[in-house]
């Protein structure tokens, strides 16, 4: 167990739906990270906050946002849902913002199926 | 940008030893991770190389060569609980982020 905790588990919607993926890092570490896994794609970045403030950018889709919150967890918005989200959505988190050193530590996920 | 090459897939026995090379082109390298994880489960963390040369953790070891962009991970006394996939990252200062390769399923038989 990570200590980084993810809800919901399981999500099952329709296309053009719009869900929320929550995500409270481990205590202590300010930094939260988003990454999509599908089949055919590895693990993909998707964004970083740091302590409420957006850090790093990767390939994220503008239906797709998120947020972090003065208590320090994390909100991941896929709204418009293509059958092409369907992926397992992990967020990880570390104590600081970016560095060689910060090991980060991983949910144990979100599965988003859109049907 | 950069790009991150490891083998799809290794098989090993029981109690054998596997070797799983990453190498990898990027500017701004700052670090090298590598992550175990079995199927529809979290990534977790096995080990990290920043300088040259090899970091040991019991049955797994880390090594890196910055100049040859290259990296291996070495598992020993393989067990069938190892039988997952090794995903190795890069992280580049350039970037601001952990860059991960597509992975590398290794398959444990009896």
């Amino acid at each position: 167990d990570s200590g980084v905790t993810q809800t919901p588990k399981h999500l099952i919607t329709a296309t053009g739906q719009r869900v929320t993926l929550r995500c409270s890092p481990r205590s202590g570490d300010l930094s939260v990270y988003w990454y999509q896994q599908s089949l055919d794609q590895g693990l993909q970045f998707l964004i970083q906050y740091y302590n409420g403030e957006e850090r790093a950018k990767g390939n994220i889709l503008e239906r797709f946002s998120a947020q972090q919150f003065p208590d320090l967890h994390s909100e991941l918005n896929l709204s418009s849902l293509e059958l092409g989200d369907s992926a397992l959505y992990f967020c990880a988190s570390s104590p600081e913002v970016t560095g060689s050193t910060d090991t980060q530590y991983f949910g144990p996920g979100t599965r988003l199926t859109v049907l | 940008g950069q790009n991150i090459d490891q083998p799809t897939e290794m098989t090993a026995t029981e109690g054998a030893i596997v070797q799983i090379n990453c190498t990898y082109q990027t500017s701004g390298f700052n670090g090298l991770f590598w992550y175990q994880q079995h199927a529809g489960e979290a990534p977790t963390f096995l080990s990290y190389n920043v300088l040259d040369g090899l970091e040991e953790k019991g049955r797994f070891s880390s090594f890196l060569s910055r100049s040859k962009g290259y990296s291996y991970l070495l598992l020993k006394e393989l067990q069938m609980k190892d039988s997952a996939s090794y995903l190795c990252a890069v992280f580049n200062d350039s970037w601001g982020k952990l860059q991960f390769g597509a992975g590398t399923q290794v398959v444990v038989t009896p």
